[in-house]
């Protein structure tokens, strides 16, 4: 059983330009949530997909958008990026799984901004 | 509006003390609540899962405990070892939609 996976580990954009970001779900979970966290803070919901729609959003604006595919693995997108995107992002997948309700989380993807 | 806190902020004890991490959460309208593990610059690691009809969850060291009713959750670690050291947050799953996590407490066990 595979976890979740997260592309790129690291990335350096400047300030204005557009980032995608991607994650791969766990075998058998077809949810998948986004999160933002930045340095010395919880992370902070952005949006969930749930079987390709969107499933709630989080306060985020809407230069961040997203996108799952039909194999539950997911996309974030940001555009115009600010020096305040700067944050670890983070995915997790979730499904119904005997009794096991909880999120895997993968090891996010380190953006910096400049 | 469902709020997480954790206490404390920070923690520093020697190797082989027992301790105990709290969270506290606004709305007792819960799924679930999950403690995770992040070491610096990492992903999260699930270390217990509570289910809201469940009263507590144990995994070797660990215990964590949940009441609803007065919104609190503690982590219990026991024989704590430098290889604890980390940051532990918990997390509230507020019926699928979200999880909404604590601030964190950040945790070192010295040798």
């Amino acid at each position: 059983e595979t976890g979740v996976t997260q592309s790129p580990t690291h990335l350096i954009k400047t300030r204005g330009q557009q980032v995608t970001l991607r994650c791969s779900s766990q075998s058998g979970h077809n949810t998948v949530s986004w999160y933002q966290q930045a340095l010395g803070q919880g992370p902070q919901f952005i949006f969930q997909y749930y079987r390709e729609e969107e499933n709630g959003r989080g306060n985020f604006p809407p230069r961040f958008s997203g996108l799952q595919f039909p194999n539950y693995s997911s996309e974030l997108n940001v555009n115009a990026l600010e020096l305040d995107d700067s944050a670890l992002y983070l995915c997790a997948s979730s499904g119904e799984k005997q009794g096991n309700y909880g999120y895997t989380f993968g090891s996010g993807t380190r953006l910096t901004v400049v | 509006k469902q709020e997480v806190t954790q206490i404390p902020a920070a923690l520093s004890v020697p190797e082989g003390e027992n301790l105990v991490l709290n969270c506290s959460f606004t709305d007792s309208a819960i799924y679930n609540l999950q403690w995770f593990r992040q070491d610096p610059g990492k992903g999260l690691t699930s270390l217990l899962l509570i289910q809201s009809s469940q009263r507590e969850q144990t995994s070797g060291r660990l215990n964590a405990s949940l009441d609803k009713s007065s919104g609190r959750s503690t982590l219990y670690i026991a024989a704590s070892q430098p290889g604890d050291s980390a940051t532990y947050l918990c997390a509230v799953d507020n019926y699928g939609q979200n999880f909404v996590f604590g601030p964190g407490t950040r945790l070192s066990v010295l040798p």
